[in-house]
């Protein structure tokens, strides 16, 4: 099974919807990121949280909000869908203690209308 | 300026050519680097990271990194066409900045036999 785990792995949805993107991970990480690839952009941080109370915005984080409702789980909503958040969206954990190394989740495919 | 800006492709080399993918960074206070593969559809999987000056080699794969310069690259020998795949270089910043990576916007690697 799948270490990281996300759902929806595909999801259409039309402008103005709210939508939820959930993140489950069975590594015991206290650390959980969420964020979104676009072509020719990389990977930008939207939200991270380091720990269950401990919830931070990202580079990109306007539009978005997140709750860490466990320690396995991060979801990151997206309150008024718009067209241009149209993206790859990726989960991540990491372990505070140990290393540094993200593992990352099979990512979710988000088509804003 | 670009946190962390990594040198554009795509780049095309012939199987058993030496690739090499190059990124440099803003923050001199940087402290950690690493090098992720992700494969056309998938998530990232780290390949190799780096902490201190110099080469680390593994395998096929050797990240050099030189923090004076703020540059780090990753040189793959013996290209084989199953190393096609996006490369994104992520750092870590110094001070609290914990676990946070900043990503550049990726090189695509082609090998062709």
């Amino acid at each position: 099974d799948a270490d990281v785990t996300q759902t929806p792995r595909n999801r259409i949805t039309k402008t103005g919807k709210r939508i939820m993107l959930e993140c489950s991970q069975t590594k015991g990480h206290d650390r959980m990121y969420w964020y979104r690839q676009d072509p020719g952009l990389g990977l930008r941080l939207i939200y991270y949280s380091f720990d269950v109370k401990d919830i931070n915005k990202g580079e990109i984080s306007d539009g978005y909000s997140v709750s860490r409702q466990a320690q396995a789980k991060f979801s990151l909503s997206l309150e008024s869908a718009i067209p241009n958040q149209t993206a790859l969206y990726f989960c991540a954990t990491s372990a505070s203690q140990g290393g540094e190394t993200q593992y990352f989740g099979p990512g979710t495919r988000l088509l804003v209308l | 300026q670009k946190e962390v800006e990594q040198n554009s492709g795509p780049l095309s080399v012939p199987e058993g050519a030496i690739a090499s993918l190059n990124c440099t960074y803003s923050d001199r206070g940087s402290q950690s680097f690493f090098w992720y593969r992700q494969y056309s559809g998938k998530s990232p999987e780290l390949i190799m990271s780096i902490y201190s000056n110099g080469d680390k080699e593994d395998g096929r794969f050797t990240a050099q990194l030189n923090k004076a310069s703020q540059y780090v690259s990753l040189l793959i020998r013996d290209s084989q066409p199953s190393d096609s795949a996006t490369y994104l270089c992520a750092v870590k910043a110094g001070g609290t900045s914990y676990g946070k990576l900043t990503f550049g916007q990726g090189t695509i690697l082609t090998v062709h036999p």
